[in-house]
């Protein structure tokens, strides 16, 4: 079956300082991988998306990068954070759920952010 | 701009009672409509999914109904539980061909069910 992994779980970092949040997927080749982040009491905005390894599309202008170095593996960075990119990050990839081609959104745990 | 519109924003309801949650899309290439719900601290995970050939999808206590015409979704929890107290996304998407895969989300809506 197919997992996905994200870590930390909750980070809290010092204004200017860099980041890095990795994601990885188990039991499926070639997803489609997303970053999205959640600011309190509000919905899920996409930030980035990747359809293959080093293909990167970027919804928001942000602060934020993304890389994928390898076939499962997701990475989000930042090189000086700012007290505005607080928030609960999710990495996501999408399954094709039944022979219909109905896919479904499969989503890590969860980074909470906390920039001081 | 909003691809899916999601109302209300929180809802709360005595246990026993019926949610509903309310979703609007623009997009009629829009062909997979599903719900998430997320608990405090964790990940959204899909509750139940609709596609516009159906009018209504029932899974225990879930149900969607969909309306093609006016282009709206809802979701209705029947005999409300605490435990059903979450954050409800509802989402579309274009599935049939589409190589990119992404989720359009509504913004949330927040129920408490009181006991």
């Amino acid at each position: 079956s197919q997992t996905i992994h994200q870590w930390p779980a909750t980070l809290v970092q010092p204004v200017g300082s860099p980041l890095s949040l990795e994601c990885t997927v188990e039991g499926t080749s070639n997803p489609n991988l997303y970053w999205y982040r959640q600011a309190a009491g509000r919905g899920l905005q996409l930030l980035f998306y990747s359809v293959g390894i080093g293909q990167i599309s970027s919804e928001v202008p942000q602060n934020l990068s993304a890389s994928r170095p390898q076939d499962r593996q997701f990475i989000l960075s930042s090189k000086k954070l700012l007290l505005s990119d607080s928030g609960f990050y999710l990495c996501a990839w999408r399954g094709i759920l039944d022979s219909s081609m109905n896919t479904e959104a499969f989503f890590g745990q969860g980074t909470r952010l906390t920039v001081v | 701009q909003q691809q899916v519109k999601q109302s209300p924003q929180s809802l709360i309801v005595q246990k026993g009672g019926i949610s509903i949650i309310n979703c609007a899309y623009e997009n009629t290439a829009f062909d997979y409509f599903p719900w998430y719900q997320q608990f405090p601290g964790k990940g959204p995970a899909l509750l139940i999914a609709i596609r516009p050939d159906v009018s209504e999808k029932k899974e225990g206590r879930f149900t969607i109904s969909f309306n093609k015409s006016a282009k709206q979704f809802s979701l209705h929890i029947m005999d409300s539980q605490p435990g059903d107290s979450a954050t409800y996304f509802c989402a579309a998407s274009r599935n049939r061909g589409s190589t990119l895969g992404r989720l359009y989300f509504g913004r949330g809506t927040q129920l408490t069910v009181w006991p």
